[in-house]
């Protein structure tokens, strides 16, 4: 079955860095767009980025836009997003999601993980 | 940026009642419109895509329609698992894929 399981959450302090990874497996991980999304505490859903499906082509949100980085694996069957100049506002939970269509497209998201949550806190 | 406002912010409904949940576009998105379902300390999970269409395994008890810019998810006959936040989102022109503030349907 479909899986996706981020992990690399934690405290990090207004400045620093931090890399998030989804492992995914149950599909072809290298047909599909993957997706961050981010949820902050009581807060709504916030899409943050996207990376085609070949890792040819990226996009972001505007408030992540020059500081994060979404980049792929497929050899690991691993998406990433690399976190830096953290604020205070980017504390939230971040999903790690699939998109329901191959090889790009219009699609809605058809699996999501649980969840890493990410601090930034001094 | 499309933006996606939900109505109501909440919802107060009895069990076994039919619940209608509304979303408008600010501009065209055609039928690329989803809804998700998100429980406490879960991930938001696939309802409805294409406006109309249920997601693989979901209850015929949920149902989605579009006029125009203006969605609605029904959900008939409401049982004690539906009680949740839903949140639609539009995946038509991107990016940003934008969602809407979302609905918290509530036990009344």
């Amino acid at each position: 079955q479909v899986q996706v399981l981020e992990s690399g959450g934690g405290v990090v302090q207004p400045g620093r860095s931090l890399r998030l990874s989804c492992v995914a497996s149950g599909f072809t991980f290298s047909s599909y767009d993957m997706h961050w999304v981010r949820q902050a505490p009581g807060k709504g859903l916030e899409w943050m980025a996207v990376i085609s499906y070949d890792g040819s082509n990226q996009f972001y949100a505007d408030s992540v836009k020059g500081r994060f980085t979404i980049s792929r694996d497929s050899s690991k069957n691993t998406l990433y997003l690399q976190m830096n100049s953290l604020r205070a506002e980017d504390t939230a939970v971040y999903y790690c999601a699939k998109e329901g269509g191959s090889f790009g497209g219009s699609y809605p998201f058809d699996y999501w993980g649980q969840g890493t949550l990410v601090t930034v806190s001094s | 940026e499309i933006v996606m406002t939900q109505s109501p912010a909440t919802l107060s409904v009895s069990p076994g009642e039919r619940a209608t949940l509304s979303c408008r576009a600010s501009q065209s998105v055609g039928s690329n419109l989803a809804w998700y379902q998100q429980k406490p300390g879960q991930a938001p999970r696939l309802l409805i895509y294409g406006a109309s269409t249920r997601a693989t395994g979901i209850s015929a008890r949920f149902s989605g329609s579009r006029s125009g810019t203006e969605f609605t998810l029904t959900i008939s006959s409401l049982q004690s698992e539906d009680f949740a936040v839903y949140y639609c989102q539009q995946y038509n022109n991107w990016p940003p894929y934008t969602f809407g503030q979302g609905t918290k349907l509530e036990i009344k």
